[in-house]
């Protein structure tokens, strides 16, 4: 059975960093395409960032140049670590693994953790 | 300002039937790419309700449907039930710079 574990938010202050951990089971976090996925508080979700399997990763704008996605395939486990924090990344932060299976992108979502940056 | 445009809220008595819309460009749904649909209430994750378009994850009742022509999505709902009431996202692939999954706005539901 597929699992996704976060961990590692917290309250945090402006310009503080802060490392997000996913923890995979079922599965390696390196034969997919795995995301990051946030949502602030009372607002929609916006993604964040992905690592392909072959290790190519991409950010959105808002995060590009503060967030760093990788993962340590001996651990199974997904990583965020997160520079420079500003209020706006207050949010729900989701991992997300991108199955491909029997022809058809099929995502698979942990439960979340909450980042509060506020001072 | 999301990728995708959803309607804000739609509404429905008990056992009709409501649509959700989803419309995007030809750098995302009009691209080919699949449209996923989740149903999140409110303190918890997303669930998967839709994938490949029309495809239900086992599990998911048959009053849910998913469909997609050309740049636009829509997720149909019948027989409403009370637990159905949640915020609804679609969800897609983007060609552009703009981002690897794009989401929509997300959609209120609420169950008269």
């Amino acid at each position: 059975e597929v699992q996704l574990v976060e961990s590692g938010g917290g309250l945090i202050q402006p310009g503080g960093s802060l490392r997000l951990s996913c923890a995979a089971s079922g599965f390696t976090v390196s034969s997919d395409y795995m995301n990051w996925v946030r949502q602030a508080p009372g607002k929609g979700l916006e993604w964040v960032s992905v690592i392909y399997s072959g290790g190519s990763t991409y950010y959105a704008d808002s995060v590009k140049g503060r967030f760093t996605i990788y993962r340590d395939t001996s651990k199974n486990t997904l990583y965020l670590q997160m520079n420079s924090l500003r209020d706006e990344d207050t949010a729900v932060y989701y991992c997300a693994r991108d199955q491909r299976r029997d022809g058809y992108n099929y995502p698979h979502w942990g439960q979340g953790t909450l980042v509060t940056v506020s001072s | 300002q999301s990728v995708l445009t959803q309607p804000p809220s739609v509404s429905g008595a008990p056992g009709q039937r409501v649509t959700i819309s989803c419309t995007g460009t030809r750098s995302n749904i009009g691209a080919g790419y699949d449209v996923f649909w989740y149903q999140q209430v409110p303190g918890t994750a997303p669930k998967l309700l839709i994938y490949g378009n029309k495809n239900r994850p086992s599990g998911v009742p048959d009053r849910f449907s998913g469909s997609k022509s050309g740049t636009s999505a829509s997720l149909a709902i019948t027989g409403l039930q009370p637990e159905d009431e949640a915020d609804y996202y679609c969800q897609s692939y983007d060609s552009s710079l703009s981002g690897y999954w794009v989401f929509g706005g997300g959609t209120k539901l609420t169950v008269l």
